[in-house]
């Protein structure tokens, strides 16, 4: 079946360095991912997103990378900054020819100041 | 413009009961999602509404049941309540009825089955 996962389930990153966050999926149909960052107590924000007609994309200190060759997607921070503590998921969707959301497991950015 | 809407934030039901829980989504959005997020299992997809119509269906019992009403408000209902069923439940709206676009989601209801 169709899965979206992730590498490390926490990532401890200075204040001020990239932090960089990956994401393995397995289903070669899927053609559309988003990136969400979920603070406690809330609900996933999107980040960014991507199609597989694209490799990179850029936001405001983040940036996606997409290799469909291997399947793998990378979220990218620059500089960050404690206010960027937060869960990040790696999501696809539509791949079942609806909006549906599929989520990897998650990956916790802690931030040391 | 509003973002997405759910109520109510929090609820404590006891086993066996039933809830309704409510989602307003964005102005405009005709496509409404809902997602259940347990630390065991993650963000899992319980069914997608489009229109009125149910167009996609997660592996959920029965005991799991949504609809959507004409100005797009959905609501999800869950009948014969386990304490398994505690955990945070999203809804999520997006605006077209194709797949492939953004999907905005509210704060979610946290519900404690006791």
């Amino acid at each position: 079946g169709e899965s979206v996962g992730l590498h490390l389930p926490t990532l401890s990153v200075q204040e001020g360095d990239n932090s960089i966050i990956n994401c393995a999926y397995s289903n070669s149909a899927s053609d559309y991912f988003i990136w969400y960052k979920q603070e406690s107590g809330k609900g996933p924000q999107f980040i960014i997103d991507i199609r597989s007609n694209m490799d990179k994309r850029q936001g405001q200190r983040v940036t996606v990378l997409l290799n469909k060759t291997v399947k793998h997607l990378s979220l990218q921070i620059a500089a960050t900054q404690p206010g960027d503590s937060a869960v990040y998921f790696c999501a696809e969707n539509g791949s079942g020819g609806y909006q549906k959301v599929t989520f990897g497991t998650g990956t916790k950015l802690q931030v040391i100041p | 413009k509003a973002g997405v809407t759910q109520t109510p934030r929090y609820l404590i039901k006891t086993r066996g009961q039933q809830v309704t829980l409510s989602c307003s989504p964005i102005s405009g959005h005709r496509s409404v999602s809902w997602y259940q997020q347990t630390p065991g299992q993650g963000l899992q997809f319980l069914f997608e509404y489009f229109s009125e119509t149910q167009r996609n269906k997660g592996n959920f019992p029965g005991r799991f049941s949504g609809r959507q009403f004409s100005n797009s408000r959905s609501e999800m209902n869950v009948s014969t309540l386990e304490l398994g069923d505690s955990a945070l439940y999203l809804c999520a709206s997006s605006l077209a009825a194709k797949t492939n676009t953004e999907a905005f989601f509210g704060q979610g209801t946290r519900l404690t089955v006791v």
